[in-house]
């Protein structure tokens, strides 16, 4: 198994510019999120998505989007990048409530 | 809502030393509770877990076990070695249908010195 795959591993945006950040699992796991780690912040939650069809915002949605079409693809959009936005990006995955995260690598992106 | 406290630091302690870093928690009803590793340029690596009260959860040399008295998860090494400086999260997770449930703490920075 792969486990999660996120793709690319670094992004520079200029302000304004949208771009998709790509999450899979191959765990088939039911519940998949976006986290943003930023420096004294800790792991904050975007979205997260309880199985394919289901998605919900968490802690910070503000400026992106995604959507859940198949069990094992969760994308995170940024509509239109923002130099807040510059963070490091994880994607995790788990077989339900009560069980335990597994995160990809990160996707570190910064908007100038 | 669930929340999870644990020292920001950084820690910096001599190879060799005793770790403790601690883990306290607020939640409803009866949370799963987890450390998480996060080495330099990686993402987080689950180190060990406990699922119910009294439980040790252990690892690497690492334990930890769920207090529901005390609403405390502390992490614990006898001797540390230069290879385990990394960010340690406190995390719990609770059985809740619709939201995500999961919670995370601050995150503690370890740097182990030779």
């Amino acid at each position: 198994n792969a486990g999660v795959t996120q793709t690319p591993k670094f992004q520079v945006l200029k302000t304004g510019q949208s771009m998709t950040l790509q999450c899979a699992q191959d765990m088939n796991h039911e519940y998949m999120s976006w986290y943003r780690q930023d420096p004294g912040m800790g792991l904050r939650l975007i979205h997260y998505s309880v199985g394919a069809g289901i998605t919900d915002q968490g802690e910070v949605p503000n400026g992106y989007n995604v959507s859940r079409s198949t069990t094992e693809d969760f994308p995170l959009r940024l509509l239109s990048a923002a130099p807040s936005q510059t963070s490091v990006y994880f994607c995790a995955s788990r077989r339900g409530a009560g069980y335990e995260q597994y995160f990809g690598p990160g996707t570190r992106l910064t908007v100038t | 809502g669930d929340s999870v406290t644990q020292m920001e630091g950084p820690v910096t302690l001599s190879e060799e030393a005793f770790l403790t870093i601690n883990c306290t928690y607020t939640a409803t009803g009866y949370p799963s509770l987890f450390w998480y590793v996060q080495y330099p340029g990686e993402g987080l690596q689950l180190l060990l877990k406990a699922t119910k009260a009294d439980d040790k959860g252990s690892n690497k040399g690492f334990e930890a076990t769920y207090r529901k008295e005390t609403t405390s998860f502390h992490l614990e090494k006898g001797s540390v070695q230069v290879s385990d400086s990394a960010v340690y999260f406190c995390a719990l997770s609770n059985k809740r249908g619709g939201a995500d449930g999961l919670t995370f703490g601050k995150g503690t920075h370890l740097i182990i010195q030779p």
